[in-house]
C-alpha cells in the first residue's frame, strides 16, 4: 500500500532534542518533495519544513528556523526531522505529507513539557 | 507566515449543500491554487481536491471544487452525517516559499 509511517514522538523537557522518521511505502519516494506539518492539540494544520526530491532547495516555517532541520536519505525512502531547543509551544502532533499534500501519515506526538 | 482566510463553522441539514471558501492573495491561491483536506476526529488529514480542483478517484462526486481569482470554494451536496468534519484549504505561497494553510471550517450535519 502507498503510505507513509512516522515516528520518534514523545515527552521530552524544554530546551530537549527529538529526532522524528517517516517511512514511505509503494511509491518512487526519491522524485517528490516531502513535507511536515503539525498540528497543536485542538487546534489547526501548521506547515513546518519542505524539502525537495534531490534534498534541496529546503524551506522552513518561521517559527522553527533555526531549530529544526529536515534531511531525508532517499535510499533509505526515508524522511527526518532534527528538533532541537524544543519549546512547549512545538507541542503537536507531527505529520509528513508527501509533495502537494496528496499523502498523510497517521502521526507522531510530541509534547514538550517539564 | 500569515495563513488562508476561512469561516470558522458551517452547519447544513442532511441532503442539503455545505459551501467553504478560502481567501488568499496573489502570491498564494491567485497564482498557485489552493487544495482541500479534510480531517474527521481523532485521523490525519486527507486530500479531496487538488490545487487543479481535480478529486482523487476516491473521493465522492458530491464533492466539487472551484476557484475565482483569490478565493477557492469547496462544495459538498447531499450532505450526509459522515460529513462532519474539519475542512482546511491549503496554498503554496511563491513569495513566502512556503505552505499555508486556513484555520479550518468545521462542518456540522443537522
Amino acid at each position: 500500500d502507498v503510505q507513509l509511517v512516522e515516528s520518534g514522538g514523545g515527552l521530552v523537557k524544554p530546551g530537549g532534542s527529538l529526532r522524528l522518521s517517516c517511512v514511505a511505502s509503494a511509491f518512487r519516494f526519491e522524485v517528490y518533495g516531502m513535507n511536515w506539518v503539525r498540528q497543536a492539540p485542538g487546534k489547526g494544520l501548521e506547515w513546518v519544513a519542505h524539502i525537495s526530491g534531490p534534498g534541496a532547495p529546503i524551506y522552513y516555517a518561521d517559527s522553527v528556523k533555526g531549530r529544526f532541520t529536515v534531511s531525508r536519505d532517499n535510499a533509505k525512502r526515508s524522511l527526518y526531522l532534527q528538533m532541537n531547543n524544543l519549546r512547549g509551544e512545538d507541542t503537536a502532533t507531527y505529520y509528513c505529507a508527501k509533495g502537494v499534500l496528496d499523502l498523510w501519515g497517521r502521526g507522531t506526538l510530541v509534547n514538550v513539557s517539564s | 507566515q500569515a495563513g488562508l482566510t476561512q469561516p470558522p463553522s458551517v452547519s447544513k441539514g442532511l441532503r442539503q449543500t455545505a459551501t467553504f471558501t478560502c481567501t488568499g492573495n496573489s502570491n498564494n491561491v491567485g497564482n498557485q491554487g489552493a487544495l482541500w483536506l479534510r480531517q474527521r476526529q481523532g485521523h490525519p488529514p486527507k486530500l479531496l481536491s487538488d490545487r487543479e480542483n481535480s478529486r482523487p478517484s476516491n473521493i465522492s462526486e458530491r464533492l466539487s471544487a472551484s476557484r475565482s481569482g483569490n478565493t477557492a470554494t469547496l462544495t459538498i451536496s447531499e450532505l450526509q452525517a459522515e460529513d462532519e468534519a474539519d475542512y482546511y484549504c491549503s496554498a503554496w505561497d511563491s513569495n513566502l516559499s512556503a505552505w499555508l494553510f486556513g484555520g479550518g471550517t468545521k462542518l456540522t450535519v443537522l
